[in-house]
């Protein structure tokens, strides 16, 4: 089946320690987004990729940066996690029909913890 | 981006019908209103979408009144398995690609 997949489901780092992230999907979708949600929040859009278009959300941390080296990888990298960046990662994906964009599929989610 | 207001939390039984309504009083002429589900410890998932009176498939009905200020998603016979939080969202046709969450509706369906 199509789908997106995160890897690992839980990350544990140590304060300050950098953390890699992992999205991939076999939908083909141009789109990938990122969006951290924490306890008993909604989802928020850290940024998401328009094929090889990076686009930044404005209040989005520094410290959180993305790459996705082809289509149907995504990274997030967060370069010195802080106790407040321990949260669920989700990552999730889209098409484009004409102008239009189309509903998103969300992976598991990897929710990280940090020491 | 339009606003969305939904209640934070309802309660029902199994069996039941659920509507849970959501404001947008500034939805504009492009808009669309759309539906997401969350389970605990996963990703949303995409329930509906509309634009205007009545969407229905496999899963819940949306109702959109002409002046598309609110809408209101129906789950028909609820399971204790419908127990989510529902998330109402103003998603543009065109343009911004992102989706913004407002807080939810938190459904927790009894036996």
């Amino acid at each position: 089946d199509a789908m997106v997949i995160q890897n690992p489901r839980y990350q544990v780092t140590q304060f300050g320690k950098p953390v890699t992230l992992s999205c991939s999907q076999t939908l083909n979708h141009n789109v990938m987004y990122w969006y951290q949600q924490k306890s008993s929040q909604a989802p928020k859009l850290l940024f998401h990729y328009y094929d090889k278009d990076f686009n930044n959300e404005a209040d989005t941390p520094d410290n959180f940066q993305s790459r996705r080296p082809n289509t149907s990888f995504c990274f997030l990298d967060i370069r010195s996690p802080g106790l407040g960046d321990a949260a669920m990662y989700l990552c999730a994906t889209s098409s484009r029909t004409g102008s239009s964009y189309n509903e998103q599929f969300f992976g598991p989610g990897t929710r990280l913890t940090v020491l | 981006l339009a606003k969305t207001t939904q209640p934070i939390s309802m309660d029902s039984y199994e069996g039941q019908e659920v509507n849970i309504t959501c404001s947008h009083n500034n939805i504009a002429t492009n808009d669309y209103i759309t539906w997401y589900q969350q389970f605990p410890s996963q990703g949303p998932r995409f329930i509906i979408q509309g634009y205007k009176t009545k969407v229905t498939n496999e899963v819940a009905s949306l109702f959109i009144p002409a002046d598309r200020k609110s809408s209101t998603l129906s789950l028909p016979r609820v399971s204790l398995s419908d127990t989510a939080v529902y998330y109402c969202l103003v998603v543009p046709d065109t343009g911004r690609r992102a989706l913004t969450f407002g807080s939810g509706t938190r459904l927790q369906v009894q036996p």
